[in-house]
C-alpha cells in the first residue's frame, strides 16, 4: 500500500496571505489528523476528521481550518498567515482514529512565512 | 489532563552501547503509549506501541519498551547502538476513548550515536 502522500512538500508564502496544504491517506484509512511540528511548540494536534466530519480540535485560532472529502482526503488551511506559522505539518492517518490505531504519518509540508 | 514529559533532549551513545530513553506520562485515564522516531526531512515512523496487555512491548529494528505503571513510565531501550539509530525519538500518549485520533507528544530526545 503506498503510504501517506502530502503536498506540497515546501511552500513559501509572506505574511498576510493564505495557504492550502494537502494530505492523502492510506487507502482504506478513513481518520485524518493534522499537526504542527515546531522548535519551540514540538509537535500539537490541530485536528481530527472522520468520515467528512471533525471530531477533534487543538488549541488554535481559527485561522486554521480544515476538512475532509468523501475519499478521505484532507486539506489544512491558514489564512492571514503570520511569521509563526512557519512549521512543519504533519498529516497522519488511521484506519478509525481510535485510541488505540496507529496513525501513519506523511513526510511533511514545510511552510516558511515571510 | 493527559502529558507526557522525556528527560533529556540530546542523549548520545556510542556505537554498540545500550541506549535509554526516558519517557513518563500523566494520565488519568490507562494510557496508550507510543514511540515514534523522525529521521531528517522525514515523518514520524512508529517504532512501538503499548495498548493493552503485555508490559513488555517489542518493536522494529531491535527496540523495545516497558510500561511500568507505578512509576508512570515507558522508557524505551536498545541493546546495541548503530549508527544508522541517530534521530530524534519521540514518546506520546493518545487521549481517552473516542478522542478522535489526538496523540500528544514529548518534546522528543535527539540522539546521537558516535563512532
Amino acid at each position: 500500500k503506498a503510504g501517506v502522500t502530502q503536498t506540497p512538500r515546501y511552500l513559501i508564502k509572506t505574511r498576510g496571505q493564505q495557504v492550502t496544504l494537502s494530505c492523502s491517506p492510506i487507502s482504506g484509512h478513513r481518520s485524518v489528523s493534522w499537526y504542527q511540528q515546531t522548535p519551540g511548540q514540538g509537535l500539537q494536534f490541530l485536528f481530527e476528521y472522520f468520515s467528512e466530519t471533525q471530531r477533534n480540535k487543538g488549541n488554535f485560532p481559527g485561522r486554521f481550518s480544515g476538512r475532509q472529502f468523501s475519499n478521505s482526503r484532507s486539506e489544512m488551511n491558514v489564512s492571514t498567515l503570520e511569521l509563526g506559522d512557519s512549521a512543519l505539518y504533519l498529516c497522519a492517518s488511521s484506519q478509525s482514529g481510535s485510541s488505540t490505531d496507529t496513525q501513519y504519518f506523511g513526510p511533511g509540508t514545510r511552510l516558511t512565512v515571510l | 489532563a493527559q502529558s507526557v514529559t522525556q528527560l533529556g533532549s540530546h542523549v548520545s551513545v556510542s556505537e554498540g552501547a545500550l541506549v535509554l530513553l526516558r519517557c513518563n506520562y500523566s494520565s488519568s485515564v490507562p494510557p496508550y503509549l507510543f514511540w515514534y522516531v523522525q529521521y531528517p526531512n522525514q515523518g514520524l515512523q512508529l517504532l512501538l506501541k503499548y495498548t493493552t496487555g503485555a508490559t513488555l512491548v517489542k518493536g522494529i529494528n531491535g527496540f523495545e519498551a516497558e510500561f511500568k505503571k507505578s512509576e508512570t513510565s515507558f522508557h524505551l531501550t536498545k541493546p546495541s547502538a548503530h549508527m544508522s539509530d541517530a534521530a530524534e525519538y519521540f514518546c506520546a500518549v493518545s487521549v481517552g476513548y473516542n478522542q478522535g485520533g489526538k496523540l500528544i507528544f514529548g518534546q522528543g530526545t535527539e540522539l546521537s550515536v558516535k563512532p
